[in-house]
């Protein structure tokens, strides 16, 4: 079955620490996103990857690092956790469509704690 | 730049109830308009989702036109349940200066009662 899986989904971490967050899909999409969510529910992109070794900066700043070394796969790296990391993460992937109305599927979410 | 702007919550119904959540947008060229749904705990669903203007989409009772003359996708439901509770977010796809991304409105809680 296609999906996309984010792990853990549930991370509580000290400050300081290196942390990253797994994001795989089995859809074959060269198209991978990453979203913070802020308790206010609003979505801010901060990370998208167009395809193999990818990656651009979204709307919102972020600390964190990506990388997409495999088409499946889209680890997002935070070197340094600090409480303001604190946040709903959610990763998405499409398939590219030169018309537009592409749809973007959600994985779980990670909601990461620093403390 | 593309935006989306729809109204606040959290919208509270009792079961049965007519569902409208507002939705507009401010978009270059022909955007897709999209609704999205995320239950407690989990990531976002797709709803439904109108590509070209008058489209209708439609999805377990609920339906959005895409209306280019008032530039709305306005979110209906005849009878809402209990379990329609979730946060609901409209949302457009067009192209940017950074390619073909989605644009969120901030999301709209939906909470029926018995």
């Amino acid at each position: 079955e296609a999906d996309i899986y984010q792990t853990p989904r549930y991370l509580v971490i000290g400050t300081g620490k290196k942390i990253t967050l797994e994001c795989s899909q089995t859809m074959g999409h060269d198209k991978m996103y990453w979203y913070q969510q802020d308790p206010g529910m609003e979505l801010h992109l901060i990370h998208y990857s167009y395809g193999v070794n990818s990656t651009e900066k979204g709307d919102l700043s972020s600390e964190s690092t990506v990388s997409r070394i495999r088409t499946e796969h889209f680890p997002l790296t935070l070197e340094s956790a600090r409480p303001s990391h604190t946040s709903q993460y959610l990763c998405a992937s499409s398939e590219y469509r030169l018309a537009g109305g592409e749809e973007q599927f959600f994985g779980p979410g990670t909601r990461l704690t620093v403390l | 730049g593309n935006s989306v702007t729809q109204m606040e919550g959290p919208v509270t119904l009792s079961e049965e109830a007519f569902l409208t959540i507002n939705c507009t947008y401010t978009a270059t060229g022909y955007p897709s308009l999209f609704w999205y749904v995320q239950y407690p705990g989990e990531g976002l669903q797709l709803l439904l989702k109108a590509t070209k203007a008058d489209d209708k989409g439609s999805n377990k009772g609920f339906e959005a036109t895409y209306r280019k003359e008032t530039t709305s996708f306005h979110l209906e439901k005849g009878s809402v349940q209990v379990s329609d509770s979730a946060v609901y977010f409209c949302a457009l796809s067009g192209l940017t200066g950074g390619g073909n991304k989605l644009t969120f409105g901030t999301g709209t809680q939906l909470k029926v009662e018995l």
